[in-house]
């Protein structure tokens, strides 16, 4: 079935430091991706998506980009901040071939969790 | 988040005892969504809801059911709560094609069985 590898936490960064977050998938079909931001005591809240091959997702200085080929969607920023510091989900939702363009249900990494010291 | 809540926020609830989270939607999204999330787990998808009376299992649906008699509620219920039921449980919801492919997440519910 589909499923999300991330890479394992925690990860400790400083202030201003390049931030990679690994996410590799399969899927079946023909997936979204997305990643998610959960901060401490709330819900999860969508930080940016791609729906096709070679998009590139940004958000808040983040970005990713699908690469059906590697079969990833690796999370990077070029200067974290402490503020930045949360839970970091990558996601898929795959779109079967004959789901007549409607989305499938969303399936998780295991997330990764972002400390950023200042 | 603006347009789903979910009641309660936090439970403390004994081994063996029926136990009921509801979720409240503003937004009329025709798909519902219960996860739950554990440490190690992720987010793990239990039942969801794809319109009034129609709900379907996900990938950890023993031990829950659900309900959806009006468009704006779904309600997960825990028949007789176990303490591997101890968990924070999110609602979801989703409008389901168009441009818009992301999910609207509740703050969640905080269950503790013990």
């Amino acid at each position: 079935g589909d499923s999300v590898t991330q890479m394992e936490g925690p990860v400790t960064l400083s202030e201003e430091a390049f931030l990679t977050i690994n996410c590799t998938y399969t899927a079946t079909g023909y997936p979204s991706l997305f990643w998610y931001v959960q901060y401490p005591g709330e819900g999860l809240q969508l930080l940016l998506k791609a729906t096709k091959a070679d998009d590139k997702g940004s958000n808040k200085g983040f970005e990713a980009t699908y690469r059906k080929e590697t079969t990833s969607f690796h999370l990077e920023k070029g200067s974290v901040q402490v503020s930045d510091s949360a839970v970091y989900f990558c996601a898929l939702s795959d779109h079967p071939k004959n789901y007549g363009g409607s989305q499938g249900n969303l399936i998780f990494g295991k997330g990764t969790k972002l400390s950023v010291k200042p | 988040d603006a347009g789903i809540t979910q009641s309660p926020r936090h439970k403390v609830t004994e081994t063996g005892t029926p136990v009921t989270l509801r979720c409240h939607q503003t937004e009329n999204h025709r798909y519902m969504y219960w996860y739950r999330q554990d440490p190690g787990h992720g987010l793990r998808l239990i039942h969801y809801s794809y319109g009034v009376k129609d709900t379907d299992k996900g990938e950890v649906s023993d031990g829950y059911s659900v309900s959806r008699s009006k468009t704006e509620d779904f309600l997960l219920t825990l028949e007789s709560a176990t303490s591997s039921q101890t968990s924070v449980y999110f609602c979801a919801i989703n409008d389901r094609g168009g441009s818009n492919y992301g999910y609207t997440f509740g703050s969640g519910t905080r269950l503790t069985v013990v």
